[in-house]
């Protein structure tokens, strides 16, 4: 069965720091992986996600990730952190089919001190 | 683009009542929806699966007599939690996926919170 894992459940970075947010899955094929992010009280936004083809996936708000599939890894990255970006961030694995569901992990909480 | 949204945002009822949740996306045909359920400070437990003019696909443990969900359309999906008690309290949301951009992707509508008192 799949899993994801993301080891941080709190993170504190200072802003203009840079961030990086782990996230390994377990999949028996070639994973569909996404990043999204959660306000306090909102549902979710779609950060970005990778199907395939060049595993260095750029996203929305400078966030980017990369897959790596020897690690079974694809962490998340942000090289200059801003105090908006404090949210809860969660990083799933998509089933491949037509109705693809999709396994969450348990998020990671980034709190960004000014 | 792909906007999905709910109704109501939250809502507070008393125990035995049902409630109803709707989910649209409203820029884009959902021909599959889905629904979650998120405890507090917890990540989102899927509930269940549902595509548009078919009975709903159930996770294991959820109980499909008492959420229920229907897929009447290509834009709305509904979640009526019938005779609500306080440990149905939850925020739920929902999700869409665009048959024409890719069923792999969801898109989240902004969620529900649900309060039984």
């Amino acid at each position: 069965a799949q899993s994801v894992t993301q080891p941080d459940i709190h993170i504190t970075v200072s802003e203009g720091a840079s961030l990086e947010l782990r996230c390994n899955y377990s999949y028996g094929a070639t994973p569909y992986l996404f990043w999204y992010v959660q306000s306090p009280g909102q549902g979710l936004q779609l950060l970005l996600k990778y199907f395939s083809g060049d595993t260095l996936v750029q996203g929305i708000k400078g966030f980017e990730a990369e897959f790596k599939r020897s690690q079974s890894s694809f962490n998340l990255r942000k090289p200059s952190v801003h105090w908006s970006d404090a949210a809860e961030y969660f990083c799933a694995v998509g089933h491949t089919g037509t109705a693809s569901k999709l396994t969450f992990g348990t998020g990671t909480r980034l709190q960004v001190t000014l | 683009g792909a906007v999905v949204s709910q109704h109501p945002s939250r809502v507070i009822c008393k125990s035995g009542t049902s409630v109803k949740i709707e989910c649209r996306s409203l820029d884009f045909q959902a021909t599959t929806m889905f629904w979650y359920r998120q405890f507090p400070k917890k990540s989102l437990m899927l509930m269940a699966t549902s595509n548009e003019g078919s009975k709903a696909t159930y996770e294991q443990g959820v109980e499909k007599d008492k959420f229920l969900i229907n897929h009447a359309s290509l834009t709305l999906s509904t979640l009526t939690v019938t005779s609500a008690h306080p440990e149905d309290s939850s925020f739920y949301i929902c999700s869409a996926s665009d048959a024409i951009v890719g069923a792999q992707t969801q898109y989240f509508g902004p969620g529900t919170r649900l309060l039984v008192l």
